[in-house]
């Protein structure tokens, strides 16, 4: 079973409208950290925003927000007043920490479009 | 100085050749990781390192040999590659092993650029 799913491989979403990416993960780690990720056409993967499992509020980050539903281990990441720049590869990735291991897990990403 | 900056940016290579990648981080981290990510596929694990030791590597085949002299640098070399290794391969740095008391301090990965690496 894939640990991270992300079931968008593209989104459209207008300038200036909110975008919400879908990632749910599945991991039996009581303790684990959420991360998303963006990745321009350039390549380079820029952190956006962390979670980790035992925070109870959502994590926020300027305009992104993460919609963190831990029954349901979902951690949705939310986009508000999207930008052209913000056209990009999304990915989100899990880090499990019971195994001690450091490495993150990647889903399969988004592809997010901006369009004017 | 960016965070962390990779060498060269862009590869391409014969079969029989040897190559290097190079990482640098100048944050201060002493967690180092190469990832691979090829067309279609998530970003996959290849090493890990702490403190100069590689702590995880996985199942990855020899023809890629990474070296890590000390926390600020991490090489790749590549040997006798398939052009099934084409691919994106992308150096990161954490902070782990570094206990903070802040968890996104330490587990956050920042990644370099990437190399684009073409095999022919």
């Amino acid at each position: 079973a894939q640990k991270i799913t992300q079931t968008q491989p593209g989104m459209f979403v207008q300038e200036k409208e909110a975008v919400t990416l879908d990632c749910t993960y599945d991991t039996s780690d009581q303790s684990y950290g959420l991360f998303w990720y963006k990745q321009p056409s350039s390549g380079e993967m820029i952190f956006l925003i962390y979670q980790g499992s035992y925070d109870e509020q959502n994590a926020t980050e300027g305009r992104y927000s993460l919609n963190f539903q831990k029954a349901r281990k979902s951690a949705n990441l939310v986009i508000s007043a999207s930008q052209l720049g913000d056209s990009a590869m999304y990915f989100c990735a899990m880090r499990e920490r019971d195994t001690g291991r450091r490495a993150l897990t990647f889903g399969s990403g988004t592809r997010l479009q901006v369009q004017p | 100085e960016t965070g962390v900056t990779q060498t060269p940016r862009h590869l391409v290579m014969g079969m029989t050749n040897k190559k290097s990648l190079k990482c640098e981080q100048h944050l201060g981290h002493n967690a180092m990781y190469w990832y691979k990510q090829s067309a279609k596929k998530p970003l996959e694990l290849m090493f890990v390192y702490n403190f100069k030791e590689q702590t995880e590597n996985n199942s990855v085949p020899s023809r890629f040999s990474p070296e890590c002299p000390n926390s600020s640098h991490l090489f790749l070399h590549l040997h006798t590659l398939q052009p099934e290794d084409s691919a994106l391969y992308l150096c990161a740095s954490s902070q782990d092993g570094i206990r903070t008391g802040k968890l996104a301090e330490q587990e956050t990965q920042y990644f370099g650029p990437g190399t684009r690496l073409l095999v022919l």
